[in-house]
């Protein structure tokens, strides 16, 4: 079947750390590949996306690698910002039917990163 | 352009009561979905929607219904509500063609069944 498995949180930082929340899927086929972000209080945010292997998404500082031998796709960040701080989903896509394709999400990973 | 817009933003329910949760879109959007959020574990496909008129079942339906009277409309009814459908509700929706398969989401609303 389909499933994300997500690095446990929470995670704390401080400013202007390096920042990583690993991600590895189990899939058929060749799903896409997704990072959401739910700021406190609000839905979620598409953060960045990869449609193929090898492919690098990339937004807001932040960058993840498709990589189809790991089956991962971990979320990095060079110097994080207290703005930052918010619950970063990853998540994959699988068909259901008629060319519909839900996305199946990892648990979450709360980040806080302190001034 | 609102994208993606949920009724009402936060409701307590009793135990036995019945409620419907509004999701509209303004993007012509085919694809319509709606997920619950529970702590821990993700987000879970309750119902979705490949077009006007047409509705399925996800992984977790039920205890829910769902229609699709219009394209731009996606309604999520709980009949008689339980506290295990404590949640925050989430409504997607997707065009058709090429595409990533990225969904656009809404704001959410927080339901509570005391």
């Amino acid at each position: 079947g389909n499933s994300v498995t997500q690095m446990e949180g929470p995670v704390t930082l401080s400013e202007e750390a390096f920042l990583t929340i690993n991600c590895t899927y189990t899939a058929t086929g060749y799903p896409s590949l997704f990072w959401y972000v739910q700021y406190p209080g609000e839905g979620l945010q598409l953060l960045l996306k990869a449609t193929k292997a090898d492919d690098k998404g990339s937004n807001k500082g932040f960058e993840a690698t498709y990589r189809k031998e790991t089956t991962s796709f971990h979320l990095e960040k060079g110097s994080v910002q207290v703005s930052d701080s918010a619950v970063y989903f990853c998540a994959l896509s699988a068909p259901i039917i008629q060319g519909a394709q839900k996305l199946v999400f990892g648990q979450g990973t709360r980040l806080t990163i302190n001034p | 352009n609102a994208g993606v817009t949920q009724t009402p933003k936060f409701r307590v329910l009793k135990t036995g009561q019945s409620m419907t949760l509004l999701c509209a879109q303004d993007m012509n959007h085919e694809y319509m979905y709606w997920y619950r959020q529970d702590p821990g574990m993700g987000l879970r496909l309750i119902h979705y929607s490949v077009g006007e008129g047409t509705t399925a079942k996800g992984e977790v339906p039920d205890g829910y219904n769902v229609s699709r009277l219009k394209k731009q409309n996606f309604l999520l009814g709980l009949e008689s509500a339980a506290p295990s459908q404590t949640s925050v509700y989430f409504c997607a929706s997707r065009p058709t063609g090429p595409s990533s398969y990225e969904q656009y989401f809404g704001p959410g609303t927080r339901l509570t069944v005391t």
